[in-house]
């Protein structure tokens, strides 16, 4: 199957830092990829989508300018979480739909965990 | 109300049982739907996707009713290695999925 790789597996920063996960398809193009966030024992709530070479869509009550998408290609996506503070501390998962294909799968990547002291 | 609710369990059963989780929908609208797996601090991965004629793929049998909105998966001959979270998964067109919280199972000696 597809796969797709996340970087870095785990990060522990200082608050007020900034940190960017990175997303990548490895075998094949994504023309569009998702950012989920999942706190413990919660489901996977879906933050923005992130298309290729456009602005990404931003689900409701998630800060646009606080979680920065970019979608340079159409195997990366990188999530940068700014001034990171304790309450962002999460699991942050990507998925990627191929290109090609007409059903609705997504590949998801290990997932980022994030601890902000 | 969530969107997609489930039980959260656990549900703890002997290996070799049969085990059911189920799963309701509220928006009628939702178009189509799945079960994934999720390991303990992993990501999620599908398992099946669920058809209103039902499906099966082994010991794992899917089954949809959209009159009640209500989705289920059965597990035969349970292993150790079917602990996990089930999360069921639906989509209303387009891309977008909404994950419920998870039922998680755990098989025992």
């Amino acid at each position: 199957g597809a796969v797709v790789s996340q970087h870095p597996s785990w990060v522990i920063c200082k608050s007020g830092t900034s940190v960017k996960i990175e997303c990548r398809s490895l075998d094949f193009q994504a023309t569009t990829m998702f950012w989920y966030r999942q706190f413990p024992k919660q489901s996977l709530m879906l933050m923005a989508t992130s298309n290729e070479g456009s602005k990404a869509t931003y689900e409701q009550g998630v800060e646009k300018d606080k979680f920065l998408i970019n979608h340079a290609s159409l195997t990366l996506s990188t999530l940068t979480v700014t001034s990171a503070h304790p309450e962002d501390s999460s699991f942050y998962i990507c998925s990627a739909r191929a290109r090609d294909v007409s059903y609705n799968e997504q590949f998801f990547g290990p997932g980022t965990r994030l601890t902000v002291l | 109300r969530k969107e997609v609710e489930q039980d959260p369990g656990p549900f703890n059963v002997p290996e070799g049982a049969t085990v059911a989780f189920n799963c309701t929908y509220s928006n009628s609208a939702s178009q189509s739907f799945f079960w994934y797996r999720q390991d303990c601090r992993k990501e999620p991965k599908l398992l099946m996707s669920v058809y209103s004629s039902g499906n099966e793929d082994g010991r794992f049998t899917a089954q949809l009713n959209r009159a009640s909105q209500y989705i289920s998966l059965l597990i035969r001959d349970s292993k150790l290695s079917d602990s996990a979270t089930y999360l069921c998964v639906v989509t209303r067109g387009g891309n977008k999925l909404t994950f419920g919280t998870g039922t998680q199972l755990k098989v025992e000696l």
